[in-house]
């Protein structure tokens, strides 16, 4: 799987729109971006994924570019609960082997503040 | 809300006792996981399993041992457990499809070896 590179924090206001970036220049045609976030250790907590268009749910939207080498989580509307660790995972499509598995890296420690 | 559960949600224990840690999800997946996490630090896979009697090794080497007798209970067994076992244990579960699918984890263990 390809790797990924994050800025190990980050701060925001709350209210404002938090913009997460993510480094994958290695990514191949078969791999997916996807995003995970972990709030006080507990078990994380799937946010999006995509392929190679942008993607946006009730949660937030995943913007990729157009070379697949990086791509970018933005948080609307940041309150104080979306304090946590932002992880941004590059997963291989299939089934064989290890694919499909998860690898975490060190992720963004995101703040927001009052 | 995930259906994956884990128990205990803490654990204290001596050296030398004998862990299980259970994991069991109610969503019929194919596929499940286990994680260590150590304080501050990111998630490593350390066993999969892709459905009955299937177990494989993760990327971070690990002294316990799974078993995956039915689909819905995936346990994790420390035969000796000594204080380098001292982390955070999270399992996971998901579909075992070629397009990948959303992960679902349980709270986690907090294990604490004295």
């Amino acid at each position: 799987d390809a790797k990924t590179t994050q800025p190990p924090s980050m701060d925001c206001a709350e209210g404002r729109a938090a913009n997460l970036p993510c480094n994958h220049s290695t990514i191949s045609g078969n791999e997916y971006v996807y995003w995970y976030r972990q709030i006080h250790s507990q078990g994380p907590q799937y946010i999006i994924h995509g392929l190679k268009n942008n993607e946006t749910n009730e949660m937030a939207s995943l913007i990729i570019t157009e070379d697949r080498k990086s791509s970018t989580l933005i948080l609307p509307h940041a309150t104080l609960r979306d304090t946590a660790v932002y992880y941004c995972i590059v997963r291989v499509r299939g089934y064989g082997g290890s694919q499909g598995n998860l690898i975490f890296g060190k992720g963004t420690k995101l703040s927001v503040k009052p | 809300e995930a259906d994956i559960y884990q128990t205990p949600r803490y654990l204290v224990i001596g050296t030398g006792k004998k862990i299980t840690l259970e994991c069991s999800q109610t969503m019929g997946h194919d596929k499940m996981y286990w994680y260590q996490q150590d304080p501050g630090m990111e998630l490593h896979l350390i066993h999969y399993s892709y459905g009955v009697n299937s177990t494989e090794k993760g990327d971070l080497s690990s002294e316990s041992t799974v078993s995956r007798i039915r689909t819905e209970h995936f346990p994790l067994t420390l035969e000796s457990a000594r204080p380098s076992h001292t982390s955070q244990y999270l399992c996971a579960s998901s579909e075992w499809t070629v397009d990948v699918t959303e992960a679902f984890f349980g709270q986690g263990t907090r294990l604490t070896v004295v």
